[in-house]
């Protein structure tokens, strides 16, 4: 199963932007890449997916590289609400079952 | 709210004992996916039910079950309780069977387990 490699935490200041960094060298190429993030005490909630190009919603943008190895989840505003785990994730598994394999993520604090 | 709804939130019990965890889908979800959380193992996939029937089996010791309902609804049962099975357990549930075109998976809040 290919995996994803993140940096345990990372700190940013309220307001500005965070960039979240994920390795995922052996992705294969029908992989997608999904974020998810955990607010304390809360079950995981989506942030963004995403194949081929970058991507863009409400709450964040995914910047993919173009080999795909390496993609970087954008906050464009921290703010206090967003200090949370965000987990990096390719889907596994097989024909009529696909999970997320959560791997330990990455801790994101927000200082005022 | 992702509309998964969990029930118990929070559940003591003692070693030795079985508890079942129950979760309510969003409406219209067919999958339900059951999740384990521990300080030292992190989200752990235990199970993942479509319609009715399992569809893959993850970290699920044989101590715990779980069967889904015709109206859907999914209940995970622990037996014989030990200390290390203390955790959160998140249920999450999505459309589809597979994670079709990147398809998500919504979570519930969980229910957290103490087993004393």
């Amino acid at each position: 199963d290919a995996k994803t490699t993140q940096p345990n935490s990372m700190e940013s200041n309220e307001e500005e932007p965070v960039h979240l960094p994920c390795n995922h060298s052996t992705i294969s190429g029908t992989d997608y890449i999904h974020w998810y993030r955990q607010l304390p005490s809360q079950g995981p909630e989506y942030v963004i997916h995403g194949l081929t190009s970058n991507v863009n919603n409400r709450m964040a943008s995914l910047a993919i590289a173009e080999d795909r190895k390496s993609s970087t989840l954008i906050l464009h505003r921290a703010t206090l609400r967003d200090a949370a785990v965000y987990y990096c994730i390719l889907r596994v598994g097989g024909a009529g079952s696909y999970q997320l394999t959560f791997g330990k993520g990455t801790k994101l604090s927000v200082i005022p | 709210d992702s509309g998964v709804t969990q029930t118990p939130k929070h559940l003591i019990t003692a070693t030795g004992q079985r508890v079942t965890l129950r979760c309510s889908p969003r409406s219209g979800d067919l999958s339900v996916y059951w999740y384990q959380q521990s300080l030292d193992q992190g989200l752990q996939f235990l199970i993942h039910y479509y319609n009715g029937e399992e569809r893959a089996k993850g970290n699920i010791l044989e101590r715990f079950s779980a069967q889904q309902f015709p109206d859907l609804h999914s209940e995970l049962n622990l037996s014989s309780l030990e200390l290390g099975d203390s955790a959160l357990y998140f249920c999450a549930s999505s459309p589809w069977g597979a994670l079709i075109a990147g398809n998500t998976i919504y979570f519930g809040e969980g229910s957290w387990l103490t087993v004393v």
